[in-house]
């Protein structure tokens, strides 16, 4: 099983900044089959990256994934309000599907 | 549009049995897999469980294997999750997702539902 360790656990930014998320990786990810998803309180994930850097459908590119093998990033270039939630990274394409425990990005 | 709704969520006792239901539309079902995700109350994602397009693959968490079983009527546009022995740690909101990529069990989930809350308590 690959167990995906996010970091930090909480990050406080301000609107404007620039957010860097980390995901590691136990052990290599094949085939970059890495996601990110974006969750607000109430809501239901939203698929923001996969296979590690491309954007899914009708998201704004200040959001940009990067990263191969066992670390990976996700990047927001200048937080918008709308950006303060909960993000988790996922592995893919093979099981367990195993997501990371979150990073938190709230308002300083 | 894509929808997905869940349902059959419920306060369950301990050891018994719950069966879910995802009623899909906005998409050719029988193309795509399909999988639960389930998370506890304040916590992180879990994956649950996926089926393949035609019921051909499926593959499960060990924390549900044996007692959970997916299944789908292509017919009806329809995704299952049948739960037996429940435990107290099954307590969570549990959604249902559609696989990014046609055919295969990927994993890579691009449309939600909103949840359907099982409670397993005494």
């Amino acid at each position: 099983e690959i167990v995906l360790t996010q970091s930090p656990g909480t990050r406080s930014l301000s609107p404007g900044e620039r957010a860097t998320l980390s995901c590691r990786a136990s052990q290599s990810v094949s085939n970059n089959y890495l996601a990110w998803y974006q969750q607000k309180p109430g809501q239901a994930p939203r698929l923001l990256i996969y296979g590690a850097s491309s954007r899914a459908t009708g998201i704004p590119d200040r959001f940009s994934g990067s990263g191969s093998g066992t670390d990976f990033t996700l990047t927001i270039s200048r937080l918008e309000p709308e950006d303060f939630a909960v993000y988790y990274c996922q592995h893919y394409g093979s099981s367990p599907r195993t997501f990371g425990q979150g990073t938190k990005v709230e308002i300083k | 549009e894509v929808q997905l709704v869940e349902s059959g969520g419920d306060l369950v006792q301990p050891g018994r049995s719950r069966r879910l239901s995802c009623a899909t539309s906005g998409f050719t079902f029988d193309d795509y897999a399909m999988h639960w995700v389930r998370q506890a109350p304040g916590k992180g994602l879990e994956w649950v469980s996926g089926i393949s397009w035609n019921s051909g693959d499926i593959v499960y968490a060990d924390s549900v294997k044996g007692r959970f079983t997916i299944s789908r009527d292509n017919a009806k546009n329809s995704l299952y999750l049948q739960m037996k022995s429940l435990r107290t740690e099954d307590t969570a909101l549990y959604y249902c997702a559609k696989d990014y990529y046609i055919g295969a069990v990927a994993g890579l989930l691009d449309f939600w539902g909103q949840g359907t809350l099982v409670t397993v308590s005494s």
